[in-house]
This record gives C-alpha cells, sequence and structure tokens, in this order.
C-alpha cells in the first residue's frame, strides 16, 4: 500500500525566515494535496498537484510536485505567525485519499 | 455555507457503550469519507463511501460500522467503544473519489474512557 512520509515532523521558525516541508511518497504520485490544519479545527486546503513539474502558489505558500512524481515540497516564503498550524499532504490511492503524519509548524513573532 | 457538518463536536464515552456520529454534507457529493486523527500519525481513513448505496473498508475499519443513508448522510458507528477509539474523528466528501479536492467537517472530539 502507498505509504506519506512528512519531513520535518515539526519545525520552529522566527517570524520572516523562509521553510521547506516535504512529503515523500512510496508510490508514484497521481495526485497530491496539501492541507492546513489549526489545532482543533478542521482541515483547509491549501493547493493540489497532479502533473510531475507542476508547481503552484498561494499567496506566500508555493508547492512543487517533482518530475518523478514521488515527492512534493511545500515552501513559505517570509513566515507569519498565521502560518503556524499542521501541514498535511495527501494522495489519490486508488480513488480514496491517504495522508501523511503532518509537519507541526510554530512560527515566533 | 454549511458544507460539511458533524455531529457531536464532543463527546465522552465509557468502555463497551456504542455511538453514532452523524455527518451531513449540502454540496450534492458524491462520495464522503470518515477519517481519524491521531498525535504523530496525521489522518487515517476509517470507511469511506464511494457514491449512494455503496461503503469500503479504509486503512483502520476494525471496531467501525458505517452506514450512507443517503446522498447527504455518512454515519460512523462505534458498538462497543474501547479506550483505542478516543481520536478526532473528522467527516469529508468530494464530487468523487480520485483527483477531486476533498472537503472536511469541523471534526468530533471521541474520548472513551
Amino acid at each position: 500500500s502507498q505509504e506519506l512520509e512528512q519531513s520535518p515532523q515539526s519545525l520552529i521558525v522566527q517570524e520572516g525566515k523562509n521553510l521547506t516541508i516535504n512529503c515523500t511518497s512510496s508510490k508514484t504520485l497521481y495526485g497530491l494535496y496539501w492541507y492546513k490544519q489549526k489545532y482543533g479545527e478542521g482541515l483547509i486546503f491549501l493547493m493540489m498537484l497532479q502533473k510531475g513539474g507542476e508547481e503552484k502558489s498561494h499567496e506566500k505558500i508555493t508547492a512543487k510536485l517533482d518530475e518523478k512524481k514521488q515527492q512534493s515540497s511545500l515552501h513559505i516564503t517570509a513566515s507569519q505567525p498565521s502560518h503556524a498550524g499542521i501541514y498535511l499532504c495527501g494522495a489519490d490511492n486508488t480513488g480514496k485519499l491517504i495522508f501523511g503524519q503532518g509537519t507541526t509548524l510554530q512560527v515566533k513573532p | 455555507n454549511a458544507g460539511v457538518t458533524q455531529t457531536p463536536k464532543f463527546q465522552v464515552l465509557k468502555t463497551g457503550q456504542s455511538m453514532t456520529l452523524q455527518c451531513a454534507q449540502d454540496m450534492n457529493h458524491n462520495s464522503m469519507y470518515w477519517y481519524r486523527q491521531d498525535p504523530g500519525m496525521g489522518l487515517r481513513l476509517i470507511y469511506y463511501s464511494a457514491s449512494e448505496g455503496t461503503t469500503d473498508k479504509g486503512e483502520v475499519p476494525n471496531g467501525y460500522n458505517v452506514s450512507r443513508l443517503n446522498k447527504r448522510e455518512f454515519s460512523l458507528r462505534l458498538e462497543s467503544a474501547a479506550p483505542s477509539q478516543t481520536s478526532v474523528y473528522f467527516c469529508a466528501s468530494s464530487p468523487r473519489t480520485g483527483g477531486n479536492t476533498i472537503y472536511f467537517g469541523e471534526g468530533s472530539w471521541l474520548t472513551v474512557v
């Protein structure tokens, strides 16, 4: 079965710093999703990537699916306290969505 | 915009008790899902329903049953709750399975003592 591994598991950065979260799949990715979750709340959809080499941006968050389609990275530029939360990558697995274990991000003012 | 609504938001159960988590979506989506979230383990799929009238097991189905009551509603039942089922449960829906954005409810916090 397909598995998703996220790294790092947790991250503490100073406000204004850039950061990257990685999501590595044990199998080829046919649709990679990034979600954000604030503590005590549901998941908010950030973006979906489907093609190898595809890159999408939303405000200061950029995600890319590598050419070999087994890894995705999420990059935040000039982090802000509003970026704090848990970031989860998800992938299509025979029609259903599976998730990595999540990366907890703290941004210190 | 209601989206995906799940109830109850909080529940404490005693070991052996049963309960049903309710979920409804108003987006006319075909597919619905139940996940559980535990610290350090991300979201794990319990059951899903690709379309009305069908249900399938996910990664961690043991101890749970589901009912796709109609296109809008998908319930999750714990017949005999165990402490290992203490978790946060999320219901979700999508237009169909595969290649579609999934929309999540706000979660139900369940504690089994």
